[in-house]
This record gives structure tokens, C-alpha cells and sequence, in this order.
């Protein structure tokens, strides 16, 4: 049964670096099949698409979000990575990380979510 | 950005009815459309992909339809377990969901 865990910090204060990691159990983050992904939900929002990345270490990201975010992916741990800089209040959020299957990229499953919040 | 648009917002139908959801992009997504339900406190879940495929586990009550820039969510007889919040989300150009319609038991 493959489950996707989200871990970080649930505190980030303005300006700073927000980090999160999602541990995939269950499959192999390995596999030529899918591809790996980060969204954000605001509360009270709808769903964004932050980044995704392929195990070989291709990545795309979401051109509002380009410059602040690095995807990145550690083929040894089973994880994939997070990083969002110079966060503002407006990056609170539940944190979701996601798989996409290559024949067809739509999120099929979902961690259950960490909620980050960017206060001082 | 390619822009979904939900509607309505929020809508309340009696157990056993039909509900019908519609969403509209902003540009033409062809048939790459998804829909996802959400519950409080849960991660959305896939329903729909490739606008009218249901998703591993998803009951026929669930149908999707469309194509273009017009799409069509029916749940054909509700049950308890289908109010929730519903999203549609187009994967043409990467990824931009819509805001959402909350089903609501009337």
C-alpha cells in the first residue's frame, strides 16, 4: 500500500526558508513510471501545483513560484524535498505531497498534508 | 496561467438526487481535465481524469463529462459520503485547479 508522509517544520518565520520532505513507503521512488510532486493548498483555497520532479532529477516548476522553490529528490532514502525561500504570510498553507503516474499526470495519491504556517 | 472556473460555489441537493458540478477553463484543456473530492481535513482524492475516466475504486454514481472548455461533474444519486468540497483541475499546460464547489446537504 503506498503511503506518502510530508515532515517538516510546522512554524516558519517571514523572510526565512521553509523545508519540507515527503517519505514514500510502499513504492519505489525509483520507478520509471511516475513522476513526484509538491502542492500547496491556502485555507479556505483551492489547490496549487508548487513542483515535480522525475527520479533521474528532471524538475518543473510552477512559473509563479520559479524563483523562490527547489525540488529535489534522494533516491537512497525514498524522499523527495521542498524548498520554498524568502516566505511570507501568504505561503501559509497545507502542504501536500503527490504521484503521478507517467501515462496519465494527475495527482492519484496524496500524503495527508502538513500545515505550515509563516508568522514571527 | 490557464484559469478553472467553478460554479456554483456551493450547492445543496437532498440525499438520492442528482447533483451536477460544472467547471470552465479559461483557454481549451481538450479532455485534460480531472476532478478531485475533498473532505475536511482529508487530501483531495481523484475521482475523474481524462474528464470522464473514473479513477481506481470511484462508484459509477460518478460520471464526468465535456471537453474543450466546458465540463460536467454528475454524482447521479447522492449518498452521505459525497458532500464534500469538489475540484476540477486541468493538466494541459501544468497544473491550475479550480476554487471549488461545496456540496452541501440540502
Amino acid at each position: 500500500q503506498l503511503q506518502l508522509q510530508e515532515s517538516g517544520p510546522g512554524l516558519v518565520k517571514p523572510s526565512e526558508t521553509l523545508s519540507l520532505t515527503c517519505t514514500v513507503s510502499g513504492d519505489s521512488i525509483s520507478s520509471s513510471n511516475y513522476y513526484w510532486a509538491w502542492i500547496r493548498q491556502p485555507p479556505g483555497k483551492g489547490p496549487e501545483w508548487i513542483a515535480t520532479i522525475y527520479y533521474s532529477g528532471s524538475t518543473y516548476y510552477n512559473p509563479s513560484l520559479k524563483s523562490r522553490v527547489t525540488i529535489s529528490v534522494d533516491t537512497s532514502k525514498n524522499q523527495f524535498s521542498l524548498r520554498l525561500t524568502s516566505v511570507t504570510a501568504a505561503d501559509t498553507a497545507v502542504y501536500y505531497c503527490a504521484r503521478l503516474p507517467r501515462v496519465v499526470v494527475v495527482f492519484d495519491y496524496w500524503g495527508q498534508g502538513t500545515l505550515v504556517t509563516v508568522s514571527s | 496561467e490557464i484559469v478553472m472556473t467553478q460554479s456554483p460555489a456551493t450547492l445543496s441537493v437532498s440525499p438520492g438526487e442528482r447533483a451536477t458540478l460544472s467547471c470552465r477553463a479559461s483557454q481549451s484543456v481538450g479532455s485534460n481535465l480531472a476532478w478531485y473530492q475533498q473532505k475536511p481535513g482529508q487530501a483531495p482524492r481523484l475521482l475523474i481524469y481524462g474528464a470522464f475516466t473514473r479513477a481506481t475504486g470511484i462508484p459509477p454514481r460518478f460520471s464526468g463529462s465535456g471537453s474543450g472548455t466546458e465540463f460536467t461533474l454528475t454524482i447521479s444519486s447522492l449518498q452521505s459520503e459525497d458532500f464534500a468540497v469538489y475540484y476540477c483541475q486541468q493538466y494541459y499546460i501544468w497544473y491550475t485547479f479550480g476554487q471549488g464547489t461545496k456540496l452541501e446537504i440540502k
